[in-house]
């Protein structure tokens, strides 16, 4: 069965430096994953997503996530931090076959920019 | 305008009472959802629907029935809320894709039931 665990719950940093998120997966397919972010009060919306196609994906807001098969993992990166990157993100692995897109959600990695 | 609305956005309501939560797209998609997320669990899929005629549960329907009235609307009700389903409920929509476990999931801006 998939799962996901990310391996931070609270990440804090200063505001033009390096992001890092790190989220690990299980699965017995060819996974899709996914990082959503989730700001204040607000719905979730899509970073970006790993589908088999080139391992390293951007995403809009400068953020990227680079799929390891041999690591099982898929960390989310930016170079530099900004103050409106703050919000809760979450990797997100799709349990794909049967046609099911079913979403198993990690449990969140809260990221907080400091001047 | 948004692609997925939920309304209402906020609700607060007693033990014992009937509650439907209501969600609409139009972004033209077949496939939706219902998620509800708690503190440190992530979200956890509640029902979803491929279409108006195929509704199933996820894996933590007990407590909850769904409704799928159109291609573009899907509504959730808790029969007789209780306080262990306060939480933010969200509705999400896709496009189905041909390779199984590829269509991305879109979300609504979500509802915070309270339940006293």
């Amino acid at each position: 069965a998939q799962s996901v665990t990310q391996l931070d719950s609270h990440v804090s940093v200063s505001e033009g430096t390096p992001v890092l998120l790190r989220c690990n997966y299980s699965s017995s397919y060819s996974p899709s994953l996914f990082w959503y972010v989730q700001h204040p009060n607000k719905g979730l919306q899509l970073l970006l997503k790993y589908t088999s196609a080139a391992t390293l994906v951007k995403g809009i807001n400068g953020f990227e996530a680079e799929f390891k098969k041999s690591e099982t993992s898929f960390h989310l990166t930016k170079p530099s931090a900004h103050m409106s990157d703050a919000a809760e993100y979450f990797c997100v692995v799709s349990e794909g076959p049967g046609g099911y897109n079913k979403l198993i959600f990690g449990a969140g990695t809260r990221l907080a920019v400091h001047p | 305008d948004a692609d997925v609305t939920q309304t209402p956005r906020n609700r607060i309501t007693k033990t014992g009472k009937r509650i439907m939560l209501e969600c609409s797209q139009t972004k033209g998609h077949d496939r939706m959802y219902w998620y509800r997320q708690d503190p440190g669990l992530g979200l956890r899929l509640i029902y979803y629907s491929f279409d108006v005629k195929d509704i199933n549960k996820g894996e933590i329907s007990d407590g909850y029935s769904v409704s799928r009235q159109a291609q573009a609307k899907f509504s959730l009700s808790l029969e007789s809320a209780i306080p262990n389903q306060t939480a933010l409920y969200f509705c999400a929509t896709s496009d189905a894709d041909a390779r199984a476990g590829r269509d991305t999931q879109y979300f609504g801006p979500g509802t915070r039931l309270t339940v006293l």
